[in-house]
């Protein structure tokens, strides 16, 4: 049964950078893409960007010039970085998993993880 | 950003019927489908039906999903008491090159 949790810190400063890592277990990272969603506090959900186990990126345009998404398939993990972050960048981020090369997306997800931009 | 429309609650009685919708555009929804995905209250989501309508493992035939257009449904029948959640759709957006969700519908089991 394949596995998702995310990691990192809970509190980050305004126009600091976010980061937060996703550890895959119980199957490889290769073969699949992998996504971040994100959802504020009593709101809906939104999409970040995915990767895949290659390095295939795709963001989600209204986040692109703040997010870049990374890999490393020998810890089978993938890792985000959202700068510049204002109180609005304060929610939770999950990690999911998608196939057929991004396709079909949200299989698996992670239990995720509040992040909340404050001084 | 554009996203999908959903109504955003729906409440309907125990062992009843409830049918969800999301409207999207010949870019979305009407492209390639949407999939659903239910989300209990301090819960991560969970997939529910894939674009193409089908059911991961170990969803229950009570929730089918279906497309006409550029509108998706969600389709549950014999509502329980643990239906009672926020209910999302999402789809692949070719323009954006980027996945939309619906705003999600909160449905409530009367």
């Amino acid at each position: 049964q394949v596995q998702l949790q995310e990691s990192g810190p809970g509190l980050v400063k305004p126009s600091e950078t976010l980061s937060l890592t996703c550890t895959v277990s119980g199957g490889s990272i290769s073969s699949y893409y992998w996504s971040w969603i994100r959802q504020p506090p009593g709101k809906g959900l939104e999409w970040i960007g995915y990767i895949s186990y290659s390095g295939i990126t795709n963001y989600n345009p209204s986040l692109k010039s703040r997010v870049t998404i990374s890999v490393d398939t020998s810890k089978n993990q993938f890792s985000l970085k959202l700068s510049s972050v204002t109180a609005a960048d304060t929610a939770i981020y999950y990690c999911a998993r998608c196939a057929n090369s991004g396709y079909d997306c949200f299989d698996y997800w992670g239990q995720g993880t509040l992040v909340t931009v404050s001084s | 950003q554009a996203g999908l429309t959903q109504p955003p609650s729906v409440s309907t009685g125990l062992r009843q019927t409830a049918t969800l919708t999301c409207t999207g555009n010949s870019n979305n929804v009407g492209y390639q489908g949407a999939a659903w995905l239910q989300q209990l209250q301090g819960h991560p989501p969970k997939l529910l039906s894939y674009r193409n309508n089908n059911r991961p493992s170990g969803i229950s035939e009570r929730f089918s999903a279906s497309r006409s257009g550029n509108t998706a449904s969600l389709t549950i029948t014999g509502l329980q008491p643990e239906d009672e959640a926020d209910y999302y759709c999402s789809a692949w957006d070719s323009s954006l090159s980027a996945w939309v969700f619906g705003g999600g519908t909160n449905l409530t089991v009367l």
